[in-house]
């Protein structure tokens, strides 16, 4: 069965700090997205990678496919960072994790 | 948006009444679906569609239907045999199906039911 956990699920930290969600995942799953979820409820795509290191803004997620983990991570975090945030496996289907919520207090 | 229309941002029924969720996109993209989330719970697929006249069902689809008589829309209807039918639904497109491709997401409706 495909499979993602995330973890932390909850995250509070002060502005600036560097943030780091992680998620692994089991066997038969390709690749990962990183998704964001703002307080309204919209979905926001960040990422999809499959090796390597993507890098966008503030944002960078890595990918280990060895050790079938993803990390995303927030630099110099902003109180606008706060939100869900979501990775999902790529299989036959998207495999979502349960999402971490972020809060950044300034 | 992602390009993807939903509407209305929020729903309110009676238990024992059907309901349809709206779902309309403007990009021309093959693949469309539904998600069901729950606080605390991953997404759940509930249907998708990869062409026009065709869907398939998800993990989820008992209580639900669905049609794609046009590639820009993907109407949801929860039914009443939806026995826990108050959630956050969200549609999403992509170019292709399933998996391989990068979906995007609608704002979603927010379903009540009493």
């Amino acid at each position: 069965k495909n499979e993602v956990e995330q973890s932390p699920q909850n995250l509070t930290a002060q502005e600036g700090e560097f943030i780091t969600i992680n998620c692994s995942y089991s066997v038969g799953i390709s690749a990962l997205h990183w998704l964001q979820q703002h307080p309204g409820g919209g979905i926001v795509s960040l990422f999809m990678l499959s090796s390597g290191k993507k890098k966008h803004g503030r944002l960078i997620a890595t990918i280990n496919i060895q050790e079938k983990h993803s990390s995303l991570h927030i630099t110099a975090s902003h109180p606008r960072d706060s939100a869900v945030y979501i990775c999902a496996g790529r299989a036959q289907k998207l495999v979502f994790g349960q999402g971490t919520r972020l809060t950044i207090n300034p | 948006d992602g390009g993807i229309t939903q509407s209305p941002k929020y729903l309110f029924r009676k238990e024992g009444q059907n309901v349809t969720l709206s779902c309309e996109q403007n990009l021309n993209h093959d693949a469309m679906y539904w998600y069901r989330q729950d606080p605390g719970q991953g997404l759940r697929l509930i249907y998708y569609s990869q062409i026009v006249n065709d869907f398939q069902k998800g993990d989820i689809a008992e209580g639900y239907s669905v049609s794609r008589e046009k590639k820009e829309s993907f109407p949801l209807t929860v039914t009443s045999a939806q026995k826990n039918p108050t959630a956050f639904y969200l549609c999403a497109r992509s170019t292709g199906g399933q998996g391989g491709y990068e979906q995007y997401f609608g704002p979603g409706t927010r379903l009540t039911v009493t």
